[in-house]
């Protein structure tokens, strides 16, 4: 069975600093993809930012990029030039594909990002 | 992307009554989602909702404490049944489209 471990509950940063919020998973599949999401104070879920298994770069929007190791099952998200509005609960999840059009998505327990002004 | 909406976005309920949280999406989808969200912890999947046929419940869910209508490709209802306190939480209904999932805002229930 996949699994997900964010091991930081909890990280604060500075405004304009960068933060590192680690997560790692474990499956025997091949085929697959990552996300993280933040779920603002507002508990609106947004997706961050998406990796495809299959791709050896790692995925980048604007301040947001990952370190994916697929090797180590490792896919970090690094948050660079930290605003407030960052401050979030952020969720890295594993999909995999089931065929037909289906999915299954399994999520970290989340890591609780706070920036500091 | 999808937009999506939930309605109530919360509600206090009384012990041994039942809630419908509806959920409208503003495109045709296959899979909708249904999860649930204790105070400060990760998501946990309930049941997957295909429309035309039954749900799909995660282990540790019923469908007698949880049935689960799908009309059509842009609507679904969770029906949150016989409630107690335990059923405190937010209840969220999410798509999957194009290989990445959407949420709604979320409803938030609390059972006195």
């Amino acid at each position: 069975a996949q699994t997900v471990t964010q091991s930081q509950p909890e990280m604060s940063v500075q405004e304009a600093e960068t933060v590192t919020l680690s997560c790692t998973y474990d499956t025997s599949e091949n085929n697959y993809y990552l996300f993280w999401y933040k779920q603002p104070p507002s508990r609106q879920m947004i997706l961050v930012i998406r990796q495809e298994a299959y791709k050896q770069q790692n995925a980048t929007e604007n301040r947001f990029s990952v370190n994916f190791q697929k090797a180590a099952k490792s896919f970090s998200l690094k948050i660079s030039d930290s605003q407030l509005g960052d401050t979030a609960m952020y969720f890295c999840a594993f999909m995999k594909p089931l065929g037909s059009g289906t999915y299954k998505y399994i999520f970290g327990t989340g890591t609780r990002l706070k920036v500091l002004a | 992307s999808a937009v999506i909406s939930q309605k109530p976005s919360r509600d206090i309920c009384q012990r041994g009554t039942s809630l419908t949280i509806q959920c409208q999406v503003d495109s045709q989808v296959t899979m909708m989602f249904w999860y649930r969200q204790q105070p400060g912890q990760s998501l946990t999947l309930i049941a997957t909702a295909n429309q035309g046929s039954e749900a799909t419940y995660e282990s540790g869910f019923v469908i007698d404490k949880f049935p689960i209508s799908r009309p059509n490709l842009t609507f679904s209802t969770l029906t949150v049944s016989n409630m107690s306190p335990e059923d405190s939480s937010i209840y969220l209904c999410s798509v999957g489209g194009g290989d990445t999932q959407y949420f709604g805002p979320g409803t938030r229930l609390t059972v006195l």
